[in-house]
């Protein structure tokens, strides 16, 4: 199976800080990794897909970047609401297997 | 508007089984691979599989081979999950999964399942 290795495991942040996180793929996926965010007591929610394609109606704070094993996901401008924990996913190859997490807290 | 409902909270014992539904709405039911994922509370996401409702075929996570029986019945659009052998390990919130066309991003999720196996 592909291990995503993402870090870090978390963050303290504040409303308008730039936030980047990190996902490593064990072996190369190509451009299919994927970025979730989840709030608690929510199901996931997809941001971006193929490493850098911004899902319908999600802000252009958020963005993504890299190929083959090592990803990069982006807020540019913090808000209050991006308090969540995210996630990378690499759908490149059966079984698709998520990174651990990155959760944002407040400073 | 695509939407997965998923059914409500299971208690169930250890070493018994729980079967866990998604019913879709809105789109081809048999165009679309359902996918299910994990999630301990507190914890990350597991991916466990998927059921093609169109042929049936069906791919499970080594994990999850032996613990986890995908069905669907395209009749009512509803895709399942049977849990079988349950222990306290399994308890967890259940998520299943829709990808959207031309991408296997998960655009579409329900609001999972939350399964409490405990004596």
């Amino acid at each position: 199976d592909i291990v995503m290795t993402q870090s870090p495991t978390s963050m303290s942040i504040s409303v308008g800080d730039r936030v980047t996180m990190k996902c490593k793929a064990s072996q190369n996926v190509g451009f299919n990794v994927d970025w979730y965010q989840q709030k608690t007591g929510q199901s996931p929610k997809l941001l971006i897909y193929k490493a850098s394609n911004r899902y319908t109606g999600v802000p252009d704070r958020f963005t993504g970047s890299g190929s083959g094993t090592d990803f990069i996901f982006t807020i540019s401008d913090m808000q209050a609401e991006d308090l969540a924990v995210y996630y990378c996913k690499q759908s490149n190859s059966y079984p698709f297997t998520f990174g651990s997490g990155t959760k944002l807290e407040i400073k | 508007q695509v939407q997965l409902q998923q059914s409500g909270a299971e208690l169930a014992k250890p070493g018994t089984s729980v079967k866990l539904s998604c019913k879709a709405s809105d789109y081809t039911f048999t165009n679309y691979y359902m996918y299910w994922v994990k999630q301990r509370p507190g914890q990350g996401l597991e991916w466990i599989g998927y059921i093609f409702p169109g042929n049936g075929w069906t791919y499970y996570s080594e994990r999850f081979k032996g613990k986890a029986t995908f069905t669907a019945d395209t009749s009512s659009s509803t895709a399942y999950m049977l849990l079988g052998s349950l222990t306290p390990e399994d308890s967890a919130y259940y998520f299943c999964a829709r990808h959207n066309s031309g991408y296997w991003g998960f655009a579409y999720w329900g609001q999972g399942t939350l399964v409490t196996v405990s004596s």
